[in-house]
């Protein structure tokens, strides 16, 4: 069965220093991997999918991810944090054929950004 | 394009009622998913909708159901509302994750239930 685990509820870091977000995978398949955020009252925004053309996806707003099937995990990273960047962040796997329509939502990831 | 419109943005009912929330998609996606959000199981999946049909299925009770016209648009019906059922409810669209699993989904800004 498909899953993902985030491996930090929350992530503390300053302005203008690095974001990394942790997130594992658990997969049979290739996976279709994505990296959505939610800011507080409002819907999921995608911020990256992996598509297995390339290992490192680049993404909106400065985030990229890389893909790593040696250590299952797509890691999401961003060189300097912004103040809007502060919301939850969620690793999403895509259920595989016969499960349509389905994501798999790890739990999320806290980012909050200090000035 | 206009983005994934979800209607009511709030809504606020007693055990034992029903409510339906509804769902507009973008334009040109024709699946609909629905997704329940809670703090306690995070993001759960409800349905999939596809051209009017139900696809897919999560592990929720009957009292959970939805319908999708044929311009897209769906709903979302619970009937017999608990105080579990709090939580906020998202929709998402895309043209046919059954074709293309990279495909992601866009979702609307949700609408939040609270039962009294």
């Amino acid at each position: 069965a498909q899953s993902v685990t985030q491996l930090d509820s929350h992530v503390s870091v300053s302005e203008g220093t690095p974001v990394l977000l942790r997130c594992n995978y658990s997969s049979s398949y290739s996976p279709s991997l994505f990296w959505y955020v939610q800011h507080p009252n409002k819907g999921l925004q995608l911020l990256l999918k992996y598509t297995s053309a390339a290992t490192l996806v680049k993404g909106i707003n400065g985030f990229e991810a890389e893909f790593k099937k040696s250590e299952t995990s797509f890691h999401l990273t961003k060189p300097s944090a912004h103040m809007s960047d502060a919301a939850e962040y969620f690793c999403v796997v895509s259920d595989p054929a016969g499960n349509t329509g389905k994501l798999i939502f790890g739990q999320g990831t806290t980012l909050q950004v200090k000035p | 394009k206009a983005g994934v419109t979800q209607t009511p943005r709030y809504l606020i009912k007693t055990r034992g009622q029903q409510v339906t929330l509804s769902c507009s998609p973008i334009s040109g996606h024709r699946s609909v998913s629905w997704y329940q959000q809670t703090p306690g199981q995070g993001l759960q999946f409800l349905f999939e909708y596809f051209s009017e049909t139900q696809r897919n299925k999560g592990n929720f009770p009957g009292r959970f159901s939805g319908r999708q016209f044929s311009n897209s648009r769906s709903e979302m019906n619970v009937s017999t509302l608990e105080l579990g059922d709090s939580a906020l409810y998202l929709c998402a669209s895309s043209d046919d994750p059954g074709r293309d699993l990279n495909q992601p989904q866009h979702f609307g800004d949700g609408t939040r239930l609270s039962i009294l």
